[in-house]
């Protein structure tokens, strides 16, 4: 079955630590995973995309990494900010790159606090 | 350039009555989709189309919703008669590129929140 689970549920630190976001996927075949950031009251935004070769990127203070062996990916939160308190959800796209379908996780609910 | 627009923001409604949601796509952009979003399922596709088409209505819950694109540039979901367990996020998305999907990136709306007593 072509599932995403994300883990921990929800999460709260204070501001200025460091937090990682786990991604656990079955899903195949697989053609990316995403990383999307939903402030409360607005629709996901995409942070970054990781592809099959693609073991570690970057987008400021958030970093991504992929194992497809293991069909783990994690996002890594640097010197959090406040306005990094939002719902990060993990979607990963199924089929080729011509076809198939988004598969979504609940999302972690990260709150920062001061 | 403009994103996704949706309206209404806010809508509450007693049961039994018609609710229109309403999308504006990203100019440009060939796919659209509609999401509904609550805290037990999480974003669930309800429908998508494609260069104005229905690809894939298989998420919609039952008879009661119905979505139309009538042109590129406007989309709608209706519920009839709505309940309270419909009472969710509303969102539609666009994207484009090859297929439907494309590279998985979607382009969301504000949402509308629909409450329904």
């Amino acid at each position: 079955k072509n599932q995403v689970e994300q883990s921990p549920q929800s999460l709260i630190i204070l501001e200025g630590k460091n937090c990682t976001l786990q991604c656990n996927y079955t899903v195949s075949p697989f053609s990316n995973l995403r990383w999307y950031k939903q402030d409360t009251g607005r629709g996901p935004v995409s942070l970054t995309i990781m592809t099959f070769s693609e073991n570690t990127k970057s987008n400021g203070r958030y970093t991504a990494t992929l194992d497809a062996d293991t069909k783990q990916s994690s996002l890594h939160i640097t010197a959090s900010q406040l306005s990094d308190s939002a719902s990060y959800i993990c979607v990963v796209k199924r089929g080729s790159s011509n076809t198939g379908k988004l598969i979504f996780g609940q999302g972690t609910t990260l709150q920062v606090k001061p | 350039d403009a994103g996704v627009i949706q309206s209404p923001r806010h809508e509450v409604t007693e049961m039994g009555q018609e609710v229109t949601l309403r999308c504006k796509p990203i100019s440009g952009h060939n796919s659209l989709f509609w999401y509904r979003q609550t805290m037990m399922r999480g974003l669930e596709l309800l429908i998508y189309f494609n260069n104005n088409v229905p690809i894939d209505d298989s998420g919609m819950p039952e008879d009661r919703f119905s979505a139309k694109m009538p042109n590129a540039s406007f989309s709608t979901l209706k519920i009839q008669p709505s309940e309270p367990r419909d009472s969710a996020v509303y969102f539609c998305a666009s994207n484009s590129g090859t297929g439907a999907f494309g590279t998985g990136e979607l382009f969301f709306g504000e949402g509308s929140r629909l409450t329904v007593l």
